[in-house]
């Protein structure tokens, strides 16, 4: 079974810019989850989406958005870049299958840097 | 406000040893925990995982014990060994409402397995 998958896995923006990130969960995963990680402040929940709801909310501003797509793949979208936005982006599925469980899958993550 | 900490940056121990690796939590209402393993460039893989109503779940070499009580929970690997060198996250969430699909980690502990 192909893991989760995210593309681009580098990326080099400029400040002002925007940028999309893409995340393909495990097939049969409807949960995504995104993940801001950076040396100083750790793994942070950036949201959650089920079923093209997004369902959870970290305290990131507005600039930061995504959406979840009908076949479960999901994009996250930064307007305006700053330079505090480089960061590398994880994205983790989950089976959601209604055991509780919740151990979330994570892709490779999408290392921004923004200039 | 850090609700998961992981107050050491950093660990070394002997090839053959136990390695222990600390989390403390804030937020009461957490009642599922969960250990994750990271490499360079890759993103975290799922270990181990403990619910409130447990104290204790093994699995292999790794063993997580949670004190409730004292909001702390630990994870031991027994052997160490030097493919154990990665950082380690400890993350926790609380059941129910979907809200267990958003995860609160720490900071993460470098764990260096000397052989």
């Amino acid at each position: 079974k192909a893991g989760v998958t995210q593309t681009p896995r580098y990326l080099i923006k400029t400040r002002g810019q925007q940028v999309t990130l893409s995340c393909s969960p495990i097939s049969g995963h409807r949960s995504v989850s995104w993940y801001q990680q950076t040396p100083g402040q750790g793994l942070q929940f950036l949201f959650e989406y089920f079923s093209e709801t997004q369902r959870n909310k970290g305290n990131f501003p507005g600039r930061f958005s995504g959406r979840q797509f009908s076949n479960s793949r999901s994009e996250m979208n930064v307007s305006t870049l700053e330079l505090g936005d480089s960061a590398l982006y994880l994205c983790a599925s989950t089976s959601s299958a209604g055991t509780g469980i919740n151990e979330q899958f994570f892709g490779p993550g999408t290392r921004l840097t923004v200039l | 406000d850090q609700q998961v900490k992981q107050n050491s940056p950093s660990l070394s121990v002997q090839e053959g040893r136990i390695s222990i690796l600390n989390c403390d939590y804030t937020n009461s209402m957490f009642d599922y925990f969960l250990w994750y393993k990271k490499y360079p460039a890759e993103g975290p893989t799922f270990l181990i995982s403990i619910s409130s109503i447990k104290d204790k779940n093994e699995d292999g070499r790794f063993t997580v014990f949670l004190n409730k009580s004292a909001k702390h929970l630990s994870l031991h690997i027994v052997p160490s060994q030097p493919g154990d060198s990665a950082v380690y996250f400890c993350a926790a969430s609380r059941f129910g409402g979907g809200s267990n699909y958003k995860l609160t980690f720490g900071k993460g502990t470098l764990l260096t397995v000397n052989p």
